[in-house]
């Protein structure tokens, strides 16, 4: 199946400061990346849908300029933590569809944990 | 809205027994559902689908799933389980969203524990 790549895999930061997290599809184009947040022993979160040439678009209740999201290629999203906080620490993985459609089924990175000290 | 259900916490089998992981849904217009799995501090690996078509869908590893339309269903079984099944796993529904672009939303999860 399709490749997935997050990066870092882990990453541990001082409160204030931001962190960058790129998902990358290796060998198929994505117009189109999800983003997503999960709480220890809990499900997934959909945070933000990342658009490549256009604004991400975020589910109620996620700060826009907490979480900035660039799709700068048809293969690679970034996502930026800003200003991080310990409330912040999460793992926060990112998927992409298939065959470039979002009817298909998604194809998810491994993660990245993320520790706000 | 679309929403997805996980009775299960967790579902406990001895090795070598079939497993039933439950998932209900509600949907409006018809259901795209899916299952994925997820290992100890990675992503989620996609297992099957159901789009359209038999009832019965296989996937990876061995596992099927049963779309019910009448029960709003969608369980995963397997019918004898092995150890290395254990994990967390995910029934997830797509959602239509705004701009035309599809999400999924997912269910609680249940943890699949197998027994040697």
């Amino acid at each position: 199946g399709a490749v997935v790549s997050q990066h870092p895999s882990r990453v541990i930061c001082k409160s204030g400061t931001s962190v960058k997290i790129e998902c990358r599809s290796l060998d198929f184009q994505a117009t189109t990346m999800f983003w997503y947040r999960q709480f220890p022993k809990k499900s997934l979160m959909l945070m933000a849908t990342s658009n490549e040439g256009s604004k991400a678009t975020y589910e109620q209740g996620v700060e826009k300029d907490k979480f900035l999201i660039n799709h700068a290629s048809l293969t690679l999203s970034t996502l930026t933590v800003t200003s991080a906080h310990p409330e912040d620490s999460s793992f926060y993985i990112c998927s992409a569809p298939a065959g470039g459609s979002s009817y298909n089924e998604q194809f998810f990175g491994p993660g990245t944990r993320l520790t706000v000290l | 809205a679309q929403s997805v259900a996980q009775p299960e916490d967790q579902v406990n089998v001895a090795e070598g027994n079939p497993l039933t992981v439950k998932c209900t849904y509600s949907v409006s217009g018809n259901p795209y559902l899916f299952w994925y799995v997820q290992y100890p501090n990675r992503g989620l690996q996609f297992l099957l689908k159901y789009i359209t078509g038999d009832n019965l869908v296989k996937g990876s590893y061995g596992f099927e799933a049963e779309f019910n339309k009448s029960q709003t269903s969608f369980h995963l079984k397997k019918p004898s389980a092995l150890v290395s099944d254990s994990a967390l796993y995910f029934c997830a529904v797509r959602k239509v969203g705004t701009g035309g672009y599809n999400k999924l939303i997912f269910g609680a999860g249940t943890r699949l524990a197998v027994h040697p």
